[in-house]
């Protein structure tokens, strides 16, 4: 089985602090993702990538970025962050982009005060 | 830009019923669509996935049909128990982003025993 997981199941960060997040996948995924998940707004792409050392934005980079040094692992990074980056965030892989199912880890609540 | 409904937003039934989930997409461009299941505070799991050539896929007691010409595919569920409660999304990947999901914003499913 696919296994995705994530740094950190809670988080609570002050505004200002830099903050990781950090995502690793298993099964030698070429493609990982990030997402966050708010109440009334859904699944929202971040960012993307398909490759070490890729990265492309999705829908709302605003406010953050993404490190691809090694296949398996994708993190994201929050430079400043900020109240409304409270969020849960979800971490995704796949192995090709169309054709087979995505795999999602547990998920990091992350609360910024 | 794809768009993904569902509807109901929320759906409460008694144990034993059959169910039906319903999910649009405004492009039928797609590779795919999936289904997933989120319980309350955790990730995704991935529950069924049809390719564009597809009509329908099957995993117990679950059944996902797609209809790509006229943007619909519907989630069957048999026989639903109190387990079955958690939120279930869809989420296509379109011929125009192949590596992106588009995820609708889910359906709230509550199964009273």
């Amino acid at each position: 089985d696919v296994k995705v997981t994530q740094s950190s199941r809670y988080l609570v960060k002050r505004t200002g602090e830099k903050v990781f997040l950090e995502c690793v996948q298993d099964m030698d995924h070429e493609n990982m993702f990030w997402y966050r998940q708010d109440p009334g707004l859904g699944l929202r792409l971040i960012y993307f990538s398909y490759d070490v050392k890729m990265k492309e934005k999705g829908d709302i980079p605003e406010g953050y970025s993404v490190s691809r040094e090694k296949k398996e692992r994708f993190s994201l990074i929050l430079e400043s962050a900020s109240t409304n980056q409270t969020s849960m965030y979800l971490c995704a892989s796949s192995l090709s982009p169309s054709g087979i199912m995505w795999f999602f880890g547990p998920g990091t609540r992350l609360t910024v005060l | 830009k794809q768009e993904v409904t569902q509807i109901p937003a929320a759906l409460s039934v008694p144990e034993g019923e059959n169910l039906v989930l319903n999910c649009s997409f405004t492009d039928s461009a797609i590779y795919n669509l999936q289904w997933f299941r989120q319980d309350p505070g955790k990730g995704l799991t991935s529950l069924l996935l049809i390719q564009s050539s597809q009509r329908e896929q099957t995993s117990g007691r679950l059944n996902a049909s797609l209809d790509k010409s006229s943007g619909r595919s519907t989630l069957y569920i048999a026989a639903s128990q109190p387990g079955d409660s958690a939120t279930y999304l869809c989420a296509v990947i379109s011929s125009g982003s192949a590596r992106q999901l588009t995820f609708g914003s889910g359906t709230q499913l509550t199964v009273l025993p």
